[in-house]
C-alpha cells in the first residue's frame, strides 16, 4: 500500500500570506501529481512532477519534488481567497494508478 | 464543454438496495477509474477499465462491481449498500498510448451517495 502523509491537514490564514504544506511518503514515486479539490467536485490537476528536486511553478503557487522522490510541498504566495479548496498530492505508481493522500484543506480568509 | 460527467450528483439509497452510478466521458479516453472518497479521507482507485480489461484493486469489496459497455460509458453497482459505502464516488478517464506512461485523469464532478 502506497501511504502519503499531507500536512498540515487544515490551514486557515489571511488574505495576502504565504503558505506551505507538505506531502511526504516512505515510498519512491516515478512521479507525483498536486490537485485541489472544491466542495461538490472532483479533484483538478494543478501539475506534475517527475524529477527528484524539480520545482515548478504555477503563477503564484510554487511546487517542488524531493531530491529522492518520496516528498512534496507546495508553496502559495500572497494567497488569495480564490485559493481556498482542499489539496491532494497523489503518487504515481504502477499502470498509471493514483496514491492519494487525505488531503490540506487551506481556508483564506478575505 | 463537459468532459467527464456523472449522473445522478446525488444518490439516496435504502439499505441493501442495489444502486448504479454512471459516468461518461467525451474525451474517447480508453482508461476509466472509479474511486471512492469517503469523508476527510482520500480518494481510494476501487477499479479501472484499460480499454475493456477490467482491473479490480485487490481491497475493493465484492458488494462493488462494474460494467463498460462501450468507450464513452462506464458503470458502478453496488450490489447491497451498507451504511459504509455512503461517501462521493468520482469517475476519471485517461489516455495512454502504452501500459506505464503517466498521463492525466480527468475527474468528473462525482456522485455523492447517502444510504439510509
Amino acid at each position: 500500500t502506497q501511504l502519503l502523509e499531507q500536512s498540515p491537514q487544515f490551514l486557515s490564514i489571511q488574505e495576502g500570506e504565504n503558505l506551505t504544506v507538505y506531502c511526504n511518503s516512505s515510498s519512491v514515486f516515478s512521479s507525483l501529481q498536486w490537485y485541489r479539490q472544491e466542495p461538490g467536485e472532483g479533484p483538478v490537476l494543478l501539475v506534475t512532477v517527475v524529477t527528484g528536486g524539480e520545482v515548478k511553478k504555477l503563477k503564484r503557487l510554487t511546487f517542488q519534488f524531493g531530491d529522492a522522490r518520496k516528498d512534496s510541498s507546495l508553496h502559495i504566495t500572497a494567497a488569495q481567497p480564490g485559493d481556498t479548496g482542499l489539496y491532494l498530492c497523489a503518487g504515481i505508481y504502477g499502470n498509471n494508478r493514483l496514491a492519494f493522500g487525505k488531503g490540506n484543506q487551506v481556508v483564506v480568509i478575505p | 464543454d463537459a468532459m467527464v460527467i456523472q449522473n445522478p450528483r446525488y444518490q439516496v439509497t435504502q439499505f441493501g438496495k442495489p444502486v448504479t452510478l454512471s459516468c461518461s466521458q467525451t474525451l474517447n479516453h480508453n482508461v476509466m477509474y472509479w474511486y471512492q472518497q469517503k469523508s476527510s479521507q482520500a480518494p481510494k482507485l476501487l477499479f479501472h477499465y484499460y480499454d475493456k480489461d477490467f482491473n479490480n484493486e485487490a481491497d475493493t469489496p465484492d458488494n462493488f462491481q462494474s460494467r463498460r459497455p462501450n468507450t464513452s460509458f462506464c458503470f458502478l453497482d453496488i450490489r447491497s449498500p451498507g451504511l459504509g459505502d455512503a461517501a462521493m464516488y468520482l469517475c476519471a478517464t485517461s489516455s495512454q498510448g502504452g501500459r506505464g506512461i503517466q498521463e492525466t485523469q480527468y475527474f468528473g464532478p462525482g456522485t455523492r451517495l447517502l444510504v439510509l
